[in-house]
């Protein structure tokens, strides 16, 4: 059970800036909200994450909906790198060993030149 | 960010043989790491949890028994497949999770098995 939900997949064109939404109306009062990132045959990369406020650092910002029942991962200027999965994530419990990153589909984001 | 690292990071082997893939926390220890596991065109699926010199916590649907995880160390944690099946042939990633308020998981860079 991933929690959120994401669209399939976007497009940009290089330069412009992109928005990447995520819903997530069953976030509790203390789930972060992180977004990572994944290039093809690589592990995840860590992008942003973000509880109330917004959130800025050098790869993108994070606008989180002040319900923090959704949020916006945006990059403010595509290149061809940034062409990714992009997943938006909350920790959840699994079994008897915490909580863990579950990972749903995430947004395909395709950067055209 | 911290660094995971992974070994291999691509392995061929055959039908019925085993084979043991290495995940490492470079510059951080882990208490708690995890193995996930991604088919082509899917999401990464968590296998299990594993913490220092605990037994590891499997997912449903997951065997113990042919997926052995030791957590040896804070700063490596191994996933043994044993008697491998073409099936079992898939992107295996190790994440390591960093202590402290935040928690923040680090990912290895993979490794991929493809078992003949």
């Amino acid at each position: 059970d991933a929690k959120t939900t994401q669209p399939n997949s976007m497009e940009s064109n290089e330069e412009e800036p992109v928005h990447l939404p995520c819903n997530h109306s069953t976030i509790s009062g203390t789930d972060y909200i992180h977004w990572y990132r994944q290039l093809p045959s690589q592990g995840p990369e860590y992008v942003i994450h973000g509880l109330t406020s917004n959130v800025n650092n050098r790869m993108a910002s994070l606008a989180i909906a002040e319900d923090r029942k959704s949020s916006t991962l945006i990059l403010h200027r595509a290149t061809l790198r940034d062409a990714a999965v992009y997943y938006c994530i909350l920790r959840v419990p699994v079994n008897q060993a915490g909580t863990a990153l579950i990972f749903g589909k995430g947004t395909t984001l395709s950067v055209s030149s | 960010g911290a660094v995971v690292s992974q070994h291999p990071s691509r392995v061929i082997c055959k039908s019925g043989t085993s084979v043991k893939i290495e995940c490492r926390s470079l510059d951080f220890q882990a208490t708690t790491m995890f193995w996930y596991r991604q088919f082509p065109k899917q999401s990464l699926m968590l296998m299990a949890t594993s913490n220092e010199g605990s037994k590891a916590t499997y997912e449903q649907g997951v065997e113990k028994d042919k997926f052995l995880i030791n957590h040896a160390s804070l700063t490596l944690s191994t996933l043994t497949v044993t008697s491998a099946h073409p099936e079992d042939s898939s992107f295996y990633i190790c994440s390591a999770r960093k202590g402290g308020p935040f928690n923040e998981q680090f990912f290895g860079p993979g490794t991929r098995l493809t078992v003949l």
